[in-house]
């Protein structure tokens, strides 16, 4: 049974450039959620994605922007990138049609931004 | 007030000693609790839910204080596995469905 993976692993893009990050969820799984984790914090939470559409937003600008497909997979794309957005991107994905909202996390993505 | 709050530690403690770390939220109609683990540059990984009821997985026991709006860790007989990052999570249920992390608290577990 394969968990929930992510691609790519390491990205480094400079500032002002646009990075789209993909994301598949564990077999079962319709939901689909993104988090931003800098160095020495916990996970933020950007958005999560049901039934192809952005169902709750935190508090980032709309340069972080998603997409889920009809598969339940997802994509990230975060536009103009800052020096800031260097961190580590984390897919995580939940059963909420199967009434299982315990999230599982993929090994994440890690962008560097210069 | 941060929405969930943890020291931060170190925690450094010998090999099978017992350790307990607490967690407390702001959000009163906080439906749901959690504690994961993290190692260093790799993804939490869900450690046990937290139930009011309290719960106990081998080693490791959660409790949920909804009165003082905090949950607890407790891990007995620690082993240098054990060292690594654990994360406070909440969800706060009524409609929302982000999951809200701590910072973690950092345990090193030590020989």
């Amino acid at each position: 049974d394969a968990g929930v993976t992510q691609s790519p692993t390491h990205l480094i893009k400079t500032r002002g450039q646009q990075v789209t990050l993909r994301c598949s969820p564990k077999s079962g799984h319709d939901t689909v959620s993104w988090y931003q984790q800098a160095l020495g914090q916990g996970p933020q939470f950007i958005f999560q994605y049901y039934e192809e559409e952005e169902r709750q937003r935190g508090n980032f600008p709309d340069r972080f922007s998603g997409h889920q497909f009809p598969n339940y997979s997802s994509e990230l794309n975060v536009n103009a990138l800052l020096l800031g957005d260097s961190a580590l991107y984390l897919c995580a994905s939940s059963g909420w049609g199967a009434g299982t909202d315990t999230q599982y996390f993929g090994p994440g993505t890690r962008l560097t931004v210069l | 007030r941060k929405e969930v709050e943890q020291d931060p530690g170190p925690f450094n403690v010998p090999e099978g000693a017992t350790v307990a770390f607490n967690c407390t939220y702001s959000n009163s109609a906080s439906q749901s609790f959690f504690w994961y683990r993290q190692d260093c540059r790799k993804e939490p990984k869900l450690l046990m839910s937290v139930y009011s009821s309290g719960n106990e997985d081998g080693r490791f026991t959660a409790q949920l204080n909804r009165a003082s709006q905090y949950i607890s860790l407790l891990i007995r007989d620690s082993k240098l596995s054990d060292s690594a990052t654990y994360l406070c999570v909440v969800n706060n249920g009524s409609g929302t469905y982000k999951y809200i992390f701590g910072t973690g608290t950092r345990l090193k577990v030590l020989a």
